[in-house]
């Protein structure tokens, strides 16, 4: 089966613009989470979705928002980008909520100039 | 404030040999660890986990140990392969939250 597809594989855009990435989860799962990795901080927690509701948020201002669709696609959007926002975006789905078994998209790289 | 951590930023084994990753942790309402191994260009895949009910998981030649009264837990891989050399993530949640803290990373590499 298909597994967890991110759009685009690489992005660049300048400070002050505002961003869309794209999870599409294995088909069945209904539960999205967002990560950002960078060197320094490793994985960090962005949000999570589940029937098209955020069950989840972690630490990040809230320029960084997202949402889920009735099919389980997500998106995650930054507006007002910063250099500080230059990172690895990585989706990860699971069948349900509260399901350990999560599996990860190859994530978004988003280089702000 | 990093509640896991890791320590070693990289760590080289020789093939054939015994490879151990380190992980720490802070909050004590943690109670449930995955460990993850990422390639480069791929996102990172689920490699074994441990409830805190537990102090040992142990899936072919990957054993993770927990030792709760140290916050501390280990990963070992035994014996160590060229493919196995990639960054392995250690992550602890709280049952009911669902939201994985991670560790920031080892990278491993096993020298054939």
């Amino acid at each position: 089966k298909a597994g967890v597809t991110q759009t685009p594989r690489y992005l660049i855009k300048t400070r002050g613009q505002q961003v869309t990435l794209s999870c599409s989860p294995i088909s069945g799962h209904r539960s999205v989470s967002w990560y950002q990795q960078t060197p320094g901080q490793g994985l960090q927690f962005l949000f999570e979705y589940f029937s098209e509701t955020q069950r989840n948020k972690g630490n990040f201002p809230g320029r960084f928002s997202g949402r889920q669709f009735s099919n389980s696609r997500s998106e995650m959007n930054v507006s007002t980008l910063e250099l500080g926002d230059s990172a690895l975006y990585l989706c990860a789905s699971s069948l349900e909520w509260g399901n350990y078994g999560y599996t990860f998209g190859s994530g978004t790289r988003l280089t702000v100039v | 404030d990093q509640q896991v951590k890791q320590n070693s930023p990289s760590l080289s084994v020789q093939e054939g040999r015994i490879s151990i990753l380190n992980c720490d942790y802070t909050n004590s309402m943690f109670d449930y660890f995955l460990w993850y191994k990422k390639y480069p260009a791929e996102g990172p895949t689920f490699l074994i986990s441990i409830s805190s009910i537990k102090d040992k998981n142990e899936d072919g030649r990957f054993t993770v140990f927990l030792n709760k009264s140290a916050k501390h837990l280990s990963l070992h891989i035994v014996p160590s392969q060229p493919g196995d050399s990639a960054v392995y993530f250690c992550a602890a949640l709280t049952s009911g939250t669902y939201k994985y803290i991670f560790g920031t990373g080892t990278r491993l590499k096993v020298l054939a």
